[in-house]
């Protein structure tokens, strides 16, 4: 299975800041990556596929790029509704794998 | 709107079985591929495996995790997709969530929890 791996594991943040969270494939995915948001007690929501593809509804804030092995989620300018846990996830392989979640909470 | 609601979780003992179902509405569930994925608590998640459709044989692919345990199955006259979990573990402990692939993992239940406890 090919390996996900997320940094940080959890990031301090302030409403108003830029935030990155990276991620990286142990082998090369193309652009075969999404990334989700969950929220506590609630169910994954689709943020970006194909890497930087913007789900339907998703705030423009939200944006993804990268390619092969490295990828990343950025929000340009963050908002009390973002804090949350993040997920990469590949799916160029037809056994999915997800990364080990990005906690952002508040500093 | 898009919905999908699943049923069946529980508490079993190790050892035994359990069944659950996603009942999907709002959209043309036929053509699109079902998943199961399961999160243990305070955990990360895990995919368990797929459905494919009619026109790819209804094929099924499994997570290594739980290959030989678990099958899942579909029923288009029904818009709805299974789960049949035997076997069950401790580490099976977790909330299971019925996934379509759209747009990757694009719509997601609200989940089903599975205790398996003595």
């Amino acid at each position: 299975d090919i390996q996900m791996t997320q940094s940080p594991s959890t990031l301090s943040a302030s409403v108003g800041d830029r935030v990155t969270i990276t991620c990286r494939a142990s082998q090369s995915l193309s652009s075969w990556l999404s990334w989700y948001q969950q929220k506590p007690g609630k169910a994954p929501k689709l943020l970006i596929y194909k890497a930087s593809s913007l789900e339907s509804g998703v705030p423009f804030r939200f944006s993804g790029s990268g390619s092969e092995t490295e990828f990343t989620l950025t929000i340009s300018s963050l908002q009390p509704d973002d804090f949350a846990i993040y997920y990469c996830q590949q799916y160029y392989t037809s056994s999915p794998t997800f990364g080990q979640g990005t906690k952002v909470e508040i500093k | 709107e898009v919905q999908l609601v699943e049923s069946g979780g529980g508490l079993v003992q190790p050892g035994g079985s359990l069944r659950l179902s996603c009942a999907a509405s709002g959209f043309t569930f036929s053509v699109h591929y079902m998943d199961w994925v399961r999160q243990a608590p305070g955990k990360g998640l895990e995919w368990l495996g797929r459905t494919k459709t009619k026109t790819n044989s209804y094929t099924t692919e499994y997570a290594a995790s739980v290959r030989g345990r678990f099958t899942i199955s579909r029923d288009d006259s029904k818009n709805s997709v299974y789960l049949q979990m035997n076997s069950l573990k401790s580490e099976d402990t977790a909330l299971y969530y019925c996934v379509r692939e759209g747009n990757s993992f694009d719509y997601w239940g609200q989940g089903t929890l599975v205790t398996v406890s003595s």
